[in-house]
């Protein structure tokens, strides 16, 4: 069974680009989750997804960061326009059910604002 | 504050000796603990977890984690470390209150001398 899986691996991108990060979740997963770790500090919970309706998107940054997830499959990640600071390691992970919460992580995507 | 702390940024151990990582919590709950690994160019893989019961768990790679109330603690052990698990550690809560979101810890990078 394949893990969750996320694209790209790495993004180099100028300040004021705009990316795009997808994750795909284990399949039969409804929640699924973004993180994000910035250099040096904690690992950060962005949102949270059941199916398609966002669940929980207190962590989300600021309005520049846009998560959809059409269908209720894989998810994207938007950030326009990027800046230094989102530069990073965004994790996706996803979970059968809420109960005991055991999510599945990704290799994550390195964003890197320059 | 709500936070999960672990006081050592590097270890270095030798191989074959003992580790111990350690990991502290301040919730007014006792939460879900977890730890989890993150080897260089992998995702985040759930070593092991403690729900409620047996306050000594066991966990894949050979490591083990026992939860100590009186002390908020979740420490992390293997009795003998091989070169392999050289790799950062987290430890993690899910609080009681959260449906959704981990609460991580800053890590701990393991490095392995020969």
């Amino acid at each position: 069974e394949a893990g969750v899986t996320q694209f790209p691996s790495h993004s180099v991108i100028e300040k004021g680009q705009t990316v795009t990060l997808r994750c795909d979740p284990i399949s039969g997963h409804d929640n699924l989750y973004w993180y994000r770790r910035v250099m040096g500090k904690e690992i950060k919970f962005l949102l949270h997804f059941v199916k398609e309706s966002k669940q929980d998107e207190s962590g989300m940054p600021n309005n520049r960061f846009l998560a959809e997830r059409t269908g209720g499959t894989y998810s994207t990640l938007k950030v326009q326009p990027a800046e230094l600071e989102d530069s990073g390691v965004y994790f996706c992970a996803s979970s059968q059910g809420l109960t005991k919460n055991i999510q599945y992580f990704g290799a994550g995507t390195r964003l890197s604002v320059l | 504050a709500q936070s999960v702390t672990q006081p050592d940024i590097h270890i270095t151990v030798s191989e074959g000796a003992s580790l111990e990582l350690r990991c502290n919590y301040s919730y007014g709950a006792t939460p879900y603990l977890f730890w989890y690994v993150q080897s260089p160019g992998q995702g985040l893989q759930l070593l092991l977890k403690y729900f409620s019961g047996d306050t000594l768990v066991q966990g894949i790679k050979g490591f083990e984690a026992e939860f100590k109330r009186s002390q908020s603690s979740f420490n992390l052990r293997k009795p003998s470390v091989h070169w392999s698990d050289a790799a950062e550690y987290f430890c993690a809560v899910v609080p009681y209150s959260s449906a959704s979101k981990i609460i991580f810890g800053s890590g701990t990078r393991l490095s392995i001398r020969p």
